[in-house]
């Protein structure tokens, strides 16, 4: 196991509302990363936390908003839920450098209707 | 622009076969780091290897390989004398040196029958 945890596992919600998920990082990571799954497909990368501030961002609208806390945890928020945003979604905590290495986390399953 | 290729979408063999998944990325950077993932049902993305560009001797950790060819830009992942536990998807990835954006591919479904 990484160290890497998220909560919740599982989640349903419905078009229009709003979602939080979180994230622990692994002792020692200052970095967090998060990912969008959907079905059958890659993580897609979403934006990176590094000491508080975001540290780089994909290519996900601003609805697609996160925070990271002094001890390194990290939430993502999704506003104005759609469908399309049914997916796993992946936090993966790392050391920060530039060569580092992500670990992940088992991921939350959000399911919009 | 960086992108990822692993052009089979599943593979199915029987307990004990050798079995390689192929990865093949495409990038303008001279500095890059490339990954292999493992995630088996239970969805967690578990980490296999990271690769840097500069270095491309070839490794083996126990069953596992990995085949590193910068000339045809590909990084392939053979499992030796494959198991039932090794059924899973299995993902390559690639990132920028001192870039967050890690770039995965779509994915192997590897299938071990007994």
């Amino acid at each position: 196991e990484t160290g890497v945890t998220q909560s919740p596992t599982h989640l349903i919600k419905t078009r229009g509302q709003q979602v939080t998920l979180r994230c622990s990082s692994q002792s020692g990571h200052n970095t967090v990363s998060w990912y969008q799954q959907a079905l059958g497909q890659g993580p897609q990368f979403i934006f990176q936390y590094y000491r508080e501030e975001e540290n780089g961002r994909g290519n996900f609208p601003p609805r697609f908003s996160g925070l990271q806390f002094p001890n390194y945890s990290s939430e993502l928020n999704v506003n104005a839920l759609e469908l399309d945003d049914s997916a796993l979604y992946l936090c993966a905590s790392s050391s920060g450098g530039p060569a580092d290495t992500q670990y992940f986390g088992p991921g939350t399953r959000l399911t919009v209707l | 622009a960086q992108k990822v290729t692993q052009a089979q979408t599943e593979i199915s063999v029987v307990e004990k076969e050798d079995v390689t998944l192929d990865c093949v990325y495409e990038t303008r950077d001279t500095t890059y780091y490339l990954f292999w993932y493992k995630q088996p049902p239970s969805g967690e993305l578990v980490f296999l290897i990271r690769r840097n560009s500069f270095d491309e001797q070839n490794e083996i950790s126990g069953r596992y390989s990995w085949n590193f060819q910068k000339s045809t830009s590909s990084f392939n992942f053979t499992i030796t004398a494959s198991q039932v536990v090794d059924s899973a998807v299995y993902f390559c990835a690639q990132r920028r040196y001192n870039n967050n954006d890690m770039r995965f591919g779509a994915g192997t479904r590897l299938t071990v029958k007994p």
